[in-house]
């Protein structure tokens, strides 16, 4: 079985500082991994994705994500906070082969503040 | 135009009345989903579709049913609502090809 584990169900940063957005997963398999931002009263909107290319992963809006297999981890990360970014993030993960099922972690709202 | 769209967008509806949720698209996606969201949960699978004859049940399925019209639509019906239902409820849609699902704008559900 597949499963997301996102640390902090809130995280706080001031404009400018960095993001970083924590998520660990766990995967009999290779896994895909997503990262999926959810703006107020929206659907889920694709950031980026990990599908065994390269490790660093660069998304919309100036994120990134990194896998590192050997620590089951794929945080994401954003040099510089804009107030734009207050939303709710969700780590996803897949199999990388057959049904694409996509099990999501809890989430994490990301406050800014000026 | 929206590729993803989910009608109604808000319904508050009583318990025991059976209600229905509509999902369309038209990125030409052969896959869709519906999600349920509720706070500090994340989204679970109510049920998925490979194509119009091939839909299955998700981890959460009790209590709803659905039906794929068409490639392009899919349906999610609660036969008999109740108040622990209430909840946000999301259809995505992907290819065969690829692994990212794309989603609507979501349904916000009361079940009173």
């Amino acid at each position: 079985a597949q499963s997301v584990t996102q640390l902090g169900s809130h995280v706080s940063v001031s404009e400018g500082a960095l993001v970083l957005l924590r998520c660990n997963y766990s995967s009999s398999v290779p896994p895909y991994l997503f990262w999926y931002v959810q703006y107020p009263n929206q659907g889920l909107q694709l950031l980026l994705k990990y599908t065994s290319a390269a490790t660093l992963v660069k998304g919309i809006n100036g994120f990134e994500a990194e896998f590192k297999k050997s620590e089951t981890s794929f945080h994401l990360t954003k040099p510089s906070a804009h107030m734009s970014d207050a939303a709710e993030y969700f780590c996803a993960v897949s199999k990388n082969t057959g049904f694409q099922k996509l099990v999501f972690g809890t989430g994490t709202r990301l406050l800014v503040s000026p | 135009d929206a590729d993803v769209t989910q009608t109604p967008r808000n319904r508050i509806t009583k318990t025991g009345k059976r209600i229905m949720l509509e999902c369309s698209q038209t990125k030409g996606h052969d896959r869709m989903y519906w999600y349920r969201q509720d706070p500090g949960l994340g989204l679970r699978l109510i049920y998925y579709s490979f194509d119009v004859k091939d839909i299955n049940k998700g981890e959460i399925s009790d209590g709803y049913s659905v039906s794929r019209q068409a490639q392009a639509k899919f349906s999610l019906s609660l036969e008999s609502a109740i108040p622990n239902q209430t909840a946000l409820y999301f259809c995505a849609t992907s290819d065969s090809l690829h692994y990212e699902q794309y989603f609507g704008p979501g349904t916000r559900l009361t079940v009173t």
